[in-house]
């Protein structure tokens, strides 16, 4: 399988640990996104990388969350301290941006299958 | 503040029927509109996409309508079938610069047999 995949798939903890997602994007895509999807919602945007610059952070990402993409390849997801409010489903999609400015961007973002976050 | 509008929030059509789903933006920026498809514990899939500079745009059994000076966009599925039945999100975007996307909240579809 050559897609978006993310690991665990599913992880239940308890207030106050600190727990790490993995997502490994699609071979030679160089953008990577995290997004966070709570029940009944669409995905909100929380950060992404170009190769290994983190371009953008949302103000959804607050001080107890990070993220690393340390070879421009896979990405993890760090949140510490976890809140129940922290639950949800935590979604990975990566896209090729050429280069160059009137290379048109219409890329399509490819999306993991997630991982299900449960803080007790 | 939600910057795309997304309506009805559930959808019930008798298989064959054609379901509509309606979206509406507010940032005149944006200049790219996809569509996704997600299965229950699934990721969300590309289904079509439109920019501005097209009134209607069609995919297979999938067609996205485009008013530009209304703000709106909306998604049919003719012959609609039973495996169609998924939660449908429309989004928006900023092309320059390969932005993330904006998502609307969902559309949950059942198609009956």
């Amino acid at each position: 399988d050559t897609g978006v995949s993310q690991d665990p798939r599913h992880k239940i903890t308890k207030r106050g640990q600190n727990v790490t997602f993995r997502c490994d994007p699609i071979s030679e895509h160089n953008r990577l996104y995290w997004y966070r999807q709570t029940l009944g919602q669409g995905p909100e945007f929380l950060t992404y990388f170009q190769n290994e610059a983190q371009l953008e952070k949302s103000r959804l990402l607050s001080d107890r969350f990070s993220a690393e993409r340390p070879k421009g390849s896979f990405s993890t997801l760090e949140i510490q301290r976890t809140e129940q409010g922290d639950s949800a489903m935590y979604l990975c999609a990566s896209s090729l941006q050429l280069p160059g400015p009137l290379v048109s961007s219409y890329n399509e973002q490819f999306f993991g299958p997630g991982t299900r976050l449960t803080v007790l | 503040q939600q910057q795309v509008k997304q309506s009805p929030q559930s959808l019930i059509v008798q298989k064959g029927g054609i379901p509509i789903i309606n979206c509406a933006y507010e940032n005149t920026a944006f200049d790219y509109f996809p569509w996704y498809q997600q299965f229950p514990g699934k990721g969300p899939a590309l289904l079509i996409a439109i920019r501005p500079d097209v009134s209607e745009k069609k995919e297979g059994r999938f067609t996205i309508s485009f008013n530009k000076s209304a703000k709106q966009f909306s998604l049919h599925i003719m012959d609609s079938q039973p495996g169609d039945s998924a939660t449908y999100f429309c989004a928006a975007r900023r092309d320059s610069g390969n932005t993330p996307l904006v998502f609307g909240k969902g559309t949950r579809l059942s198609v009956i047999a």
